[in-house]
């Protein structure tokens, strides 16, 4: 069965940049894509990248997406970071038709 | 715009069923399918499966098999989930989005329906 594995937590200031992981642990993490959900508190998720790296109409550019090969990972970057940015974060993936999400990330704005 | 309406909270004894629905507007229906998630209190997020409008086909979690069923109302544009002998570990806040199927993105989410089983 898929696993998306990530971090716990992580926390940075404001004006700085944090990357989120997201390792799958059995298949290649290029053989589907990768999306994150950003979901603030007692709110509903939010697309925030989709397709490994394409950012949704309306998500700020500090959002980037990127995989890595080497690693088996997909990594969730977020730039300038500001207390809105505050939230869980989620990757997701695909398996044989059904969808995974990954472990999750909960990104504190010290 | 794309908005998902999702039906009120629902309290539920043990072995009862629950059915959430999700009223979709702002698009053409049966041109995406609705998937359903599933978040308990303090956890993160379980995919439960997804419908395809254009061809009725279904692909449930596989740890829900035999008690979750995904119906959609085309004329109502209205997706539903049926969710049967319900356990204390099902109470958790039910999202429908849409997307999803033939590995799409879930690009537009429900509010939320909080389901909670308890004797």
């Amino acid at each position: 069965n898929l696993m998306l594995t990530q971090p716990h937590s992580v926390s940075e200031s404001p004006g700085k940049t944090v990357t989120i992981s997201c390792t799958r642990r059995s298949g290649s993490i290029d053989s589907n894509y990768v999306q994150w959900y950003q979901q603030r508190p007692d709110s509903a998720p939010i697309n925030v990248i989709f397709e490994d790296n394409r950012r949704p109409s309306g998500v700020p550019d500090r959002f980037s997406g990127s995989i890595d090969s080497s690693s088996n990972s997909a990594s969730l970057t977020i730039s300038g970071l500001r207390t809105e940015d505050e939230a869980d974060y989620y990757c997701q993936s695909f398996h044989d038709s059904t969808l995974v999400f990954g472990t999750g990330t909960k990104v504190t704005v010290l | 715009q794309v908005q998902l309406v999702q039906s009120g909270a629902e309290v539920k004894k043990p072995g009862a069923s629950v059915k959430v629905s999700c009223k979709a507007s702002g698009y053409t229906f049966t041109n995406y399918g609705i998937s359903w998630v599933r978040q308990a209190p303090g956890q993160g997020l379980e995919w439960m499966g997804w419908i395809s409008l254009y061809s009725g086909t279904t692909k449930y979690a596989q740890n829900l098999q035999g008690r979750v069923t995904m119906t959609t109302d085309t004329s109502t544009s209205t997706a539903h989930l049926e969710l049967r002998n319900l356990r204390s570990d099902d109470t958790a806040i039910y999202f429908c989005a849409r997307g999803g199927v033939a590995a799409t993105r879930l690009d537009y989410w429900g509010q939320g329906t909080l389901v909670t089983v308890s004797s």
